[in-house]
């Protein structure tokens, strides 16, 4: 019963480098999101989907790519890595209209 | 106005008592309400839905006031298992259902 998988959990990057922050789902579910928290803070929209082949911008979108190549998975792309971007992440999934979000363990990104 | 505001707290309550604790949405067109908890460093899970006649689960009861545009979260018999961070989560179904989350309410309950 998997339900939202995020890898890795934990990463180091030095500035400048680039890494790829998976997601992937099982609940066949349409509409994924992606999440930061910054310590003490609360969470903001990277990027969401509402579908494969979909992508929209959300709050905080700059220095961050995604891709929907299918229903299943959801990955966020870093190009460049910036210590202003050191934070946890949260992959989310929700199926019908007005469902509630489910979401992965996080991934905690440390850039140095 | 910000978005939603809630009390960050902590709110520290001794182990059995109650407690409350509100959520303002400045968006009136919000259509879903729900509360989550966050324990730390863990991700946000879903508590419970909020519903406009008002819903119980258990030791948890959660209200709608469209009018004041609030919703609250009652906590009776507190357990130290309740000690986490408590968000208010809405959904605007016509912003591509997108869910806006409050800060938390910090809850401690202590023996």
């Amino acid at each position: 019963n998997a339900g939202v998988t995020q890898t890795p959990k934990f990463r180091i990057l030095k500035i400048g480098q680039s890494m790829t922050l998976q997601c992937t789902q099982d609940m066949n579910h349409n509409y994924m999101y992606w999440y930061r928290q910054d310590p003490g803070m609360g969470l903001k929209l990277i990027y969401y989907s509402v579908g494969a082949g979909i992508t929209d911008k959300g709050e905080v979108p700059n220095g961050y790519n995604v891709s929907r190549s299918t229903t299943e998975d959801f990955p966020l792309r870093l190009e460049l890595a910036a210590p202003s971007q050191t934070s946890v992440y949260f992959c989310a999934a929700q199926g019908e209209d007005s469902q509630p979000q489910h979401f992965g363990d996080g991934t905690r990104l440390s850039i140095l | 106005r910000k978005e939603v505001e809630q009390d960050p707290g902590p709110f520290n309550v001794p182990e059995g008592a109650t407690v409350a604790f509100n959520c303002t949405y400045s968006n009136s067109a919000s259509q879903s309400f729900f509360w989550y908890r966050q324990d730390c460093r863990k991700e946000p899970k879903l508590l419970m839905s909020v519903y406009s006649s008002g819903n119980e689960d258990g030791r948890f009861t959660a209200q709608l006031n469209r009018a004041s545009q609030y919703i609250s979260l009652l906590i009776r018999d507190s357990k130290l298992s309740d000690s986490a961070t408590y968000l208010c989560v809405f959904l605007i179904k016509a912003a591509g259902n997108k869910l806006t989350f409050g800060g938390g309410t910090r809850v401690l309950v202590k023996p």
